[in-house]
């Protein structure tokens, strides 16, 4: 079975520090995606950034990077110089294919304070 | 581009009353739909998914039903609502020959009094 872990329940930093987002997954499939998305309080899932299970590439977009290691089954995600507009909750998902349903963590939320 | 849509946005609505909740993607054509439960303060749940026209899986037992009358809509029900079904809805679409999409929709807050 699938399973998709953010220990983290609640991070809390002040504005300008770096922050990374633990996420550790468990799959028996050789090919696998997977994601993180941002849920702003307005509810709506924010998609940040989808990675297949081949590509162990670090990915950095702006302040986000993504830190991939399938040795460790992690895909961590660090927002640097953390910002009040990143207060969010932080969602890391698993689709074993592409065409399955989303895995879920159980979230992180972040607040960052000004 | 695809985009998906879905309402009402809000809704309250008292115990043992009907639910019909509507989601449409468009830009697409034969994508994979989601429906998710969002308790509050909670994780997602995955509720039903459907790879065609109607085909519908569902993921947990409950009061809640949903159907797939065409490629692009997908409709979540209940005949009777009970307190437990209040939380955030939310639709999602992916596309299974890519793999790609996985957007949602920008969710119903369903409240059940």
């Amino acid at each position: 079975a699938q399973k998709v872990t953010q220990a983290q329940t609640e991070i809390s930093v002040v504005e300008k520090e770096d922050v990374t987002l633990d996420c550790v997954y468990e799959t028996r499939d050789t090919t696998y995606y997977l994601f993180w998305y941002k849920q702003p309080p307005s509810g709506e899932l924010v998609f940040l950034i989808r990675r297949n299970s081949f590509d162990e590439q670090n990915e950095i977009s702006g302040r986000y990077s993504w830190n991939f290691q399938k040795s460790t089954s992690s895909f961590n995600f660090t927002i640097t110089a953390s910002q009040v507009v990143d207060s969010a909750v932080y969602f890391c998902a698993l689709s074993s294919s592409g065409n399955t349903p989303l895995v879920f963590g159980k979230g992180t939320r972040l607040s960052v304070i000004a | 581009s695809q985009t998906i849509h879905q309402w009402p946005a809000t809704l309250v609505q008292p115990v043992g009353s009907p639910l019909s909740l509507e989601c449409t993607v468009e830009g697409t054509s034969n994508p994979n739909l989601y429906w998710y439960r969002q308790a509050a303060g909670r994780g997602l749940q995955l509720l039903f998914y459907s790879v065609g026209i109607g085909q519908i899986s569902s993921e947990v037992p409950q009061n809640l039903s949903a159907s797939r009358p065409q490629d692009r809509q997908f409709i979540l029900s209940s005949k009777k609502l009970l307190l437990s079904d209040s939380g955030f809805y939310l639709c999602a679409w992916s596309n299974p020959e890519t793999g790609y999409g996985y957007t949602f929709g920008s969710g119903t807050r369903l409240t059940v009094v």
